[in-house]
């Protein structure tokens, strides 16, 4: 099956900063890479995805990136806020949205 | 529109007693998964459906049951609790076209379950 690594597993920047998490997969056969959010005690909510047909998206102050070469993805923050603190998780998936294999997220802690 | 509804929030299990979580969803999706989520581990598929009356199994089955009657219910049943089940479970739900793109997954609230 599907493995999906995600460093750095904590990752603290001043407010104001960027903020950079990596992924990769094993699966070449993967096409589809969202990246959620979760805040304490709340479900994951999906701020950006990319399918393998595209090579980065951004959206406001997020973007992604992937390499299909190289299996790997990142989340890129650009002028991080305090309410931007919250653990995000990579996933990846061959079926679509649904079959998510997760990373095991990354702690971002935005200081103020 | 409630989206993924999950019941109940939280739970409290005996070693060996026997459960079902509970998820709905309004949104006339196809696929329905259950995930749990454990510390440092991120979520890890149990079961999923793709439609009413097809289930199958994802990374985690054991010692959980699923059915799928209706397209809007996707119930996950612990068999005979064990205190390696404590978790949070979320269920989820995404539309699945053929030869479409798939819409996002939404996920329900999560259910805290803890059994001792």
């Amino acid at each position: 099956g599907e493995n999906v690594e995600q460093h750095p597993s904590t990752l603290s920047v001043q407010e104001g900063d960027s903020a950079v998490i990596k992924c990769t997969y094993s699966d070449s056969a993967s096409n589809y890479f969202p990246w959620y959010k979760q805040e304490l005690g709340k479900r994951p909510q999906l701020i950006i995805d990319i399918r393998s047909n595209v090579g980065e998206k951004k959206d406001q102050r997020i973007a992604v990136t992937l390499n299909k070469t190289a299996k790997h993805f990142s989340l890129h923050i650009t002028e991080t806020q305090p309410e931007d603190s919250a653990v995000y998780f990579c996933a990846a998936s061959q079926t679509g949205a649904n079959n998510l294999f997760f990373g095991t997220g990354t702690r971002l802690t935005v200081i103020p | 529109n409630a989206g993924v509804t999950q019941t109940p929030k939280f739970q409290v299990l005996k070693t060996g007693q026997s459960m079902t979580l509970q998820c709905a969803q309004d949104m006339n999706h196809e696929y329905m998964s259950w995930y749990r989520q454990d510390p440092g581990m991120g979520l890890r598929l149990i079961h999923y459906s793709v439609g009413a009356g097809i289930t199958d199994q994802g990374e985690v089955p054991n010692g959980y049951n699923v059915s799928r009657s209706t397209t809007e219910d996707f119930p996950l049943r612990l068999l005979s609790a064990a205190p390696s089940q404590t978790s949070v479970y979320f269920c989820a739900s995404s539309y699945s076209k053929t030869g479409g793109v798939d819409t996002e997954a939404f996920f329900g609230q999560g259910t805290r379950l803890t059994v001792v």
